[in-house]
């Protein structure tokens, strides 16, 4: 079945760094992916989506890769601000199966 | 416009009982989603309810349920609670036709079981 998870629990970045969050997923059916910010108190808030038929996107200082050889996306913040101090948690899903959700990455912005 | 809003905020319950959370989503949205969300497992999907009915269901026991009313208000019901029951309880509303991409969250329900 499909599994999605982090390579790292914790990052710690310096302001005004570019900071990488990875996810590997495993069901290679996967064509829809979606990273997601969780801040303290608060639900999971949507960054930006992917799906299985781009290689990358571009938001507002924000770009999801996705390299489906591998099964492997990463979330890249550019210009990392003390805001972006939270929980990212990437997703999959295949088809219109529900988003299967990877454990998380805290990052931590020190300024 | 207003968001996806889930009631309790917080709440505490006694082993063996049991507990109702509700959720109203976003205003035309009619796919609620319900997610489980603990330290340990990270979030878990428990059901999805399009127009009233189920359309998916997580790996969860029987004792947690849900449902969705007409106005795709839905609620989800855990009984006989237990310790590990204890979490944050995640509804996602989407527009129609775009679950699971379109998933906006609510802030959650906090349920600790003693």
């Amino acid at each position: 079945g499909e599994s999605v998870g982090l390579h790292l629990p914790t990052l710690s970045v310096q302001e005004g760094d570019n900071s990488i969050i990875n996810c590997a997923y495993s069901n290679s059916a996967s064509d829809y992916f979606i990273w997601y910010k969780q801040e303290s108190g608060k639900g999971p808030q949507f960054i930006i989506d992917i799906r299985s038929n781009m290689d990358k996107r571009q938001g507002q200082r924000v770009t999801v890769l996705l390299n489906k050889t591998v099964k492997h996306l990463s979330l890249q913040i550019a210009a990392t601000q003390p805001g972006d101090s939270a929980v990212y948690f990437c997703a999959g899903s295949a088809g219109n199966t529900p988003l299967v959700f990877g454990k998380g990455t805290r990052l931590s912005v020190i300024a | 416009k207003a968001g996806v809003t889930q009631t309790p905020r917080y709440l505490i319950k006694t082993r063996g009982q049991q507990v109702t959370l509700s959720c109203s989503p976003i205003s035309g949205h009619r796919s609620v989603s319900w997610y489980q969300q603990t330290p340990g497992q990270g979030l878990q999907f428990l059901f999805e309810y399009f127009s009233e009915t189920q359309r998916n269901k997580g790996n969860f026991p029987g004792r947690f349920s849900g449902r969705q009313f007409s106005n795709s208000r839905s609620e989800m019901n855990v009984s006989t609670l237990e310790l590990g029951d204890s979490a944050l309880y995640l509804c996602a509303s989407s527009p129609p036709g775009q679950a699971p991409h379109g998933y906006t969250f609510g802030s959650g329900t906090r349920l600790t079981v003693v």
